[in-house]
């Protein structure tokens, strides 16, 4: 089975400070991650892929298989940043379907 | 004009009645999927499709059935709604999952 986990619901941060937001997985294969963004009153986003190794937005994810995480980084949060976000994964096993995780409400305050 | 379409965007029925949830995509992907949010737990997957002849359930797909009718055409039903399922559905394509899905703007479903 595969599972996500982001275990923190609501993360509030400063604006110009550090962001982490974190996510651990269960999968017992290679994996692939994403994270996903909800602004408010729209729809979800993809925002990145592990296998991309991009960065979007000033937000950079690195897969880290010895701790099975994914966490989502940013060095210098803006007010723009407040949304809601999804960790998810996929697994071949999985039938190449998403898992999400319960999500994480970042908040920026000025 | 949005890739995935989903019809209504708000809707409030009673209990006991049956309902139907529509989505319509121009992306021409083959995998469709239904999802449920839900405050604290995230999304859940209802039922997923990869292609008209395939329909898999999905963690929770119990209380709900469905109908490709097409490629672009995934819809979903309550058959007799209650009031637990009161949430935001949102449907979602991808070309494979590796490239990420591309959502809807959901519906709000209230049921009373």
């Amino acid at each position: 089975a595969q599972r996500v986990t982001q275990p923190e619901k609501l993360l509030s941060v400063f604006k110009g400070a550090p962001v982490e937001l974190k996510c651990n997985y269960s999968y017992s294969g290679s994996p692939e991650l994403f994270w996903y963004v909800q602004y408010s009153r729209q729809r979800l986003q993809l925002l990145l892929r592990h296998i991309s190794r991009e960065s979007i937005k000033g937000f950079t994810a690195d897969l880290n298989k010895g701790e099975t995480s994914f966490h989502l980084k940013k060095p210098f949060a803006q007010e723009e940043d407040s949304a809601m976000y999804y960790c998810a994964l996929s697994g071949m096993g999985g039938g190449n379907k998403l898992t999400f995780g319960t999500g994480t409400q970042l908040k920026v305050e000025l | 004009d949005a890739d995935v379409t989903q019809t209504p965007r708000n809707r409030i029925t009673k209990t006991g009645k049956r309902i139907m949830l529509e989505c319509s995509q121009t992306k021409g992907h083959d995998r469709m999927y239904w999802y449920r949010q839900d405050p604290g737990l995230g999304l859940r997957l209802i039922y997923y499709s990869f292609d008209v002849k395939d329909i898999n359930k999905g963690e929770i797909s119990d209380g709900y059935s469905v109908s490709r009718q097409a490629q672009a055409k995934f819809s979903l039903s309550l058959e007799s709604a209650i009031p637990n399922q009161t949430a935001l559905y949102f449907c979602a394509t991808s070309a494979t999952v590796n490239y990420g899905y591309t959502f809807g703007s959901g519906t709000r479903l209230t049921v009373v």
